[in-house]
This record gives C-alpha cells, structure tokens and sequence, in this order.
C-alpha cells in the first residue's frame, strides 16, 4: 500500500531563508508525487507534480521538488522565503501508481516565516 | 473559468440534524471526492466517485452519505448518525489520466 510521511509538522524560517519541507513516500508501483498548498479556510491549490521524466520539478510560487527514487523522497524547497509562503503543505501519492489512482495525503507540514 | 464551487462555506447544524454540503464542478472530471480535515490530522477520505451513479467509501465513510445522480455534482450529506462533525470538508475532482486533484474552496461545519 502507498503511503507518505511528512517530517516535521511545524517549521519556522525568517524571510529570505531557504525553505525545505520534506516528504517520504511509501509506493510499490512507480508513483506520481504531488505538493500542495493550503492557505487558511481554503481549499488546496497544486504547487507542482511528478509524472514521469525529469526528477527536479519547478512548480509556481519558485516552489520546487526532486524525486529521489533511492530515498523514496520528495522534498519540497525554494531558495528564498517570503511571508506570502505561511502556509500548510500537503505532499500526496497515488494510492495505485500512475496517474490512475485515489491520492493518499501526508498530515501536513505548517510554514511560519518570521519577518 | 472552470472550477469546483463548494457550498455553503459556512455552516451550522444541531445536534440530530443532517445536513447536505453542496459540491458542483464544471470541469468535466470523472471523478469527484470528499475529505474531512481536522486540525493536525491532514486530509481523510469519506466518499469518492469514479463515474456517474457509482461511488465507493474512503476511510471514514460512517455517519455519511453521498450521491452521484449527475457527473457535475457529488452533495455530501452528513447524519445525525456522526457523532462528531464539526471540521473542515472539501470537494475535489480529477479526470483519470491528468494527475492530481482540484480542490473547491471548502465548507465548515460547526455543531451548535
């Protein structure tokens, strides 16, 4: 079964920090990982995703993330921090591989960027 | 512009009430889900539906129901039977073959 594991649920960096969230993922068939954002009392909006091809994906918002299948990993990163980027990020995998599949959530990692 | 609207955005139940929380999509997907979000529990699956007239339970599918009578509307309806039901609920849908979900923009249930 696919599964993914958030590191940390809470991470605080000053403004113009780097920015690393990190996601480990659980898949038996190759999957298709996926970043998303959520802002309060909001729906989730897709940063970025990895289908297929190459494994450094940029996504909006100078967001990207890099599959590394030796480290089951898909950690989300952006040089810079802005206070715009308090947020909670949800990485997610798809419980059946491909792109057919349900999507399984990590619980969430909340950003907090200190001025 | 296409989209999930999700509807009310805010709402009040009693205690014994049902409820139907609305979900209409003009995206053309298939497929439409349901999530509940606690806080520090991240996103967990009540219902999704793969085509019209046909869905399945997720994970915690007791005390709700869904139906799937038209492909641009999947109303969930929470019952007196779930005891604990104030949190957060999102729609999202997904046409097989894409990859990844659009979200709406969320209900919250409060029990009052």
């Amino acid at each position: 079964a696919q599964s993914v594991t958030q590191l940390g649920s809470h991470v605080s960096v000053s403004e113009g920090a780097l920015v690393l969230l990190r996601c480990n993922y659980s898949s038996s068939v190759p999957p298709y990982l996926f970043w998303y954002v959520q802002y309060p009392n909001q729906g989730l909006q897709l940063l970025l995703k990895y289908t297929t091809g190459a494994t450094l994906v940029k996504g909006i918002n100078g967001f990207e993330a890099e599959f590394k299948k030796s480290e089951t990993s898909f950690h989300l990163t952006k040089p810079s921090a802005h206070m715009s980027d308090a947020a909670e990020y949800f990485c997610a995998v798809s419980d059946r591989g491909g792109s057919q599949g349900n999507l399984i959530f990590g619980k969430g990692t909340k950003l907090s960027v200190k001025p | 512009d296409g989209g999930i609207t999700q509807s009310p955005k805010y709402l009040f139940r009693k205690e014994g009430q049902n409820v139907t929380l609305s979900c209409e999509q003009n995206l053309n997907h298939d497929a439409m889900y349901w999530y509940r979000q606690d806080p520090g529990q991240g996103l967990r699956l009540i219902y999704y539906s793969q085509i019209v007239n046909d869905f399945q339970k997720g994970d915690i599918a007791e005390g709700y129901s869904v139906s799937r009578e038209k492909k641009e509307s999947f109303p969930l309806t929470v019952t007196s039977a779930q005891k604990n039901p104030t949190a957060f609920y999102l729609c999202a849908s997904n046409q097989q073959g894409l990859g990844g979900y659009t979200f709406g923009s969320g209900t919250r249930l409060t029990v009052v």
